[in-house]
């Protein structure tokens, strides 16, 4: 299966900070998602985006499928986006999760 | 516009029972898809299925392990036998048949099983 690696593991953010989440992946994908799994453990989708750029509000993702990674921006981030980030893809229906990177922002 | 809804949320079965989950996929979704979250693990797919057949079951354990998606009513996960190693969280995810995002896959909230 595709390999799925993101960095950092763990983050820790003042509020009101900007971060950038990576994923890297070891093939060509057709679909690939960026997820964020709240405290309360619920996956919640941010991103559909295996190629180009996409804004959100505060959150934005590139992904260069050619170079095989995305990053994940979070701008003036707040407490609410603490939870842990995950990347998934596939080159088909079968999502393969990276490790996730944890975030706590802290008031 | 519900979403993917599981239930139940929270399962406690005792070593050597069943659990059935249940899973609805979104409002106009055809395809379903069953992940188990591990604690050391991460989210590893398990099986793909579509109305009445299953499309890909090559991350389901050999044993005790099935699922199905009738032609009417909801996906069921069945785990049979339960051991504790099968506790974890279950997430159910749905996607439409094709579209502008072909395989966008929408998760639910999870059933966490606890097994004692």
């Amino acid at each position: 299966g595709i390999q799925v690696e993101q960095s950092p593991p763990d983050l820790i953010l003042q509020e009101g900070a900007n971060s950038t989440l990576r994923c890297n992946f070891s093939d060509s994908v057709n679909n690939l998602q960026w997820f964020h799994q709240n405290p309360w453990g619920q996956l919640i989708n941010l991103f559909y985006i295996p190629s180009g750029t996409k804004q959100n509000g505060r959150l934005s993702a590139t992904t260069v499928a050619t170079e095989r990674y995305s990053l994940l921006y979070i701008s003036s981030s707040q407490t609410t986006d603490s939870g842990v980030y995950f990347c998934a893809v596939a080159d088909d229906y079968k999502l393969s999760f990276g490790a996730g990177t944890t975030v706590t922002v802290r008031a | 516009n519900a979403g993917v809804m599981q239930n139940p949320r929270h399962l406690v079965r005792r070593r050597g029972q069943e659990a059935r989950l249940r899973c609805s996929p979104m409002k106009g979704h055809s395809h379903v898809y069953w992940y188990r979250q591990l604690p050391e693990e991460g989210l590893k797919f398990m099986v793909y299925l579509q109305k009445e057949n299953i499309i890909d079951e090559s991350g389901m354990p050999k044993e005790r392990f099935s699922a199905e998606f009738p032609k009417e009513g909801p996906s069921i996960l069945r785990i049979q036998q339960v051991v504790r190693g099968d506790s974890a969280a279950y997430f159910c995810a749905s996607s439409s048949a094709g579209g502008v995002t072909p395989y966008e896959q929408y998760f639910g909230p999870g059933t966490r099983l606890t097994v004692t």
